[in-house]
């Protein structure tokens, strides 16, 4: 199964209000990404916090971690028309001797004008 | 969609034919990965390969193959024992110990 859950499944708002994502995994991992897709395209790296870090931000983009929880979230504020798209999380973590990076199911963000 | 090519956008491919997905690099990145997409869905892993002349299998690698002869090229062959091919296929590229990966702008594949 997938390591990373994300939720909502879909978020519809209005532009210029803030957008809250958030992932949850089960085991340890060593760090945790948020990646950005338009719909059709590839993936875009977003940010990425590691397993030692609580909070970390980049422009409008808010991570925060929480490692005794399992769970990360990503805040996009001032929402804009072109942040339009699916955020997916992906943990990085050991697993069978490789790392690896798992993807969750991903959050369909939908800004409205 | 930094470096890394895919072609064909798209693909149609009648059953019971192999199909291969070309994904190039030029940014002498070490590890290439294939992941497949369906709709709704998030990413999963069919092959990845850290060195050239090497590659191990992912999460679904049942009914595809791959070759990394060249650093710069990992090519993926769906083939007809696939059952269920019709999909989104993103190609990704890694450098060394760095932990982001920058992914092609994908193929889709549908089987008629």
């Amino acid at each position: 199964s997938q390591q990373g859950e994300e939720d909502p499944q879909a978020l519809s708002i209005q532009e210029g209000e803030n957008a809250t994502m958030n992932c949850s995994y089960k085991t340890s991992i060593n760090n945790l990404q948020w990646y950005r897709q338009n719909s059709g395209r590839g993936l875009v790296h977003l940010i990425l916090i590691r397993s030692n870090e609580r909070e970390k931000h980049s422009g409008r983009l808010r991570v925060t971690l929480d490692t005794s929880k399992k769970s990360s979230s990503l805040l996009i504020t001032a929402s804009r028309a072109a942040d339009t798209a699916s955020y997916f999380c992906a943990t990085d973590a050991m697993v069978g001797g490789n790392e690896k990076l798992t993807f969750g199911t991903g959050t369909r963000l939908t800004i409205i004008p | 969609d930094g470096g890394i090519t895919q072609s064909p956008k798209y693909l149609f491919r009648k059953e019971g034919q192999n199909v291969t997905l070309s994904c190039e690099q030029n940014l002498n990145h070490d590890a290439m990965y294939w992941y497949r997409q369906d709709p709704g869905q998030g990413l999963r892993l069919i092959y990845y390969s850290q060195i050239v002349n090497d590659f191990q299998k992912g999460d679904i690698a049942e009914g595809y193959s791959v070759s990394r002869e060249k650093k710069e090229s990992f090519p993926l062959t769906v083939t007809s024992a696939q059952k269920n091919p019709t999909a989104f296929y993103l190609c990704a590229s890694r450098q060394g110990n760095a932990d982001t990966q920058y992914f092609g702008p994908g193929t889709r594949l549908t089987v008629l």
